[in-house]
């Protein structure tokens, strides 16, 4: 069960977009349309951000996009605010066992 | 509206065992899929195991796997974690979490609880 590969950090201005990635493999990210995005902010759970690849949860700002292409997903958040800095997590089904995390990125709002 | 509420964090010696709780409200308990998830100090999250709505399937991240045995109790709208022969790898923060979808087996983790900590150390 390796962990999907995430950038350590991204950073951008606010106003700006900023985007993450997620790299798997065509047993996870690439074969099925279940990545999962999880925002953390420091001493909080996790908050699920969007689901199967591109659908945003009720109260989830439409800042907050995702996407997917081969063995790669992506969020992307536009107008970058103070109060998105935060760790963010993608997550994937997988052949092998249910579920596999990202080692996680690190948004800093300059 | 939605309550997770994670139980039974201690310091447990290398080779002990301890049983997590986690208390659910606010939902049709024995309609969802529930999982436990942990995440080490200063590091990333980590899937441990989930159970489906009617207990029938359970599933195990290999690092747990022969170890830990997840359970429920829907009359009790309760999750539980059985964590045996704990190595000093399995510290970290647990949580447990909801499945964001009814009566799929593997639906992912949507609403996650506080977590309680476990730390293994002699």
């Amino acid at each position: 069960q390796s962990a999907l590969t995430q950038p350590a950090s991204v950073s951008g201005s606010p106003g700006q977009s900023i985007t993450i990635s997620c790299t798997g493999t065509s047993s996870d990210v690439g074969g099925y349309n279940y990545v999962s995005w999880y925002q953390q902010h420091p001493g909080e759970a996790p908050k699920l951000m969007i689901y199967d690849v591109s659908n945003r949860p009720s109260g989830v700002s439409t800042r907050f996009s995702g996407s997917k292409s081969g063995n790669t997903a992506s969020l992307t958040i536009s107008g970058l605010q103070a109060e998105d800095e935060a760790d963010y997590y993608c997550s994937s089904y997988t052949s092998s066992s249910p579920w596999v995390f990202g080692g996680g990125t690190k948004l800093t709002v300059l | 509206e939605v309550q997770l509420v994670e139980s039974g964090g201690v310091v447990v010696q290398p080779g002990g065992s301890l049983r997590l709780s986690c208390a659910a409200s606010g939902f049709t308990f024995d309609d969802y899929t529930m999982h436990w998830l942990r995440q080490a100090p200063g590091k990333g999250l980590e899937w441990v195991s989930l159970i489906s709505w009617d207990g029938t399937s359970t599933y195990y991240a290999d690092s747990v796997k022969g170890r830990f045995t997840i359970s429920r109790d829907n009359s009790k709208n309760s999750l539980y974690l059985q964590m045996n022969s704990l190595r000093t790898e399995d510290t970290a923060l647990y949580y447990c979490a909801k499945a964001r979808v009814e009566r799929i087996a593997v639906a992912g983790a949507a609403y996650w609880g506080q977590g309680t900590l476990l730390t293994v150390s002699s």
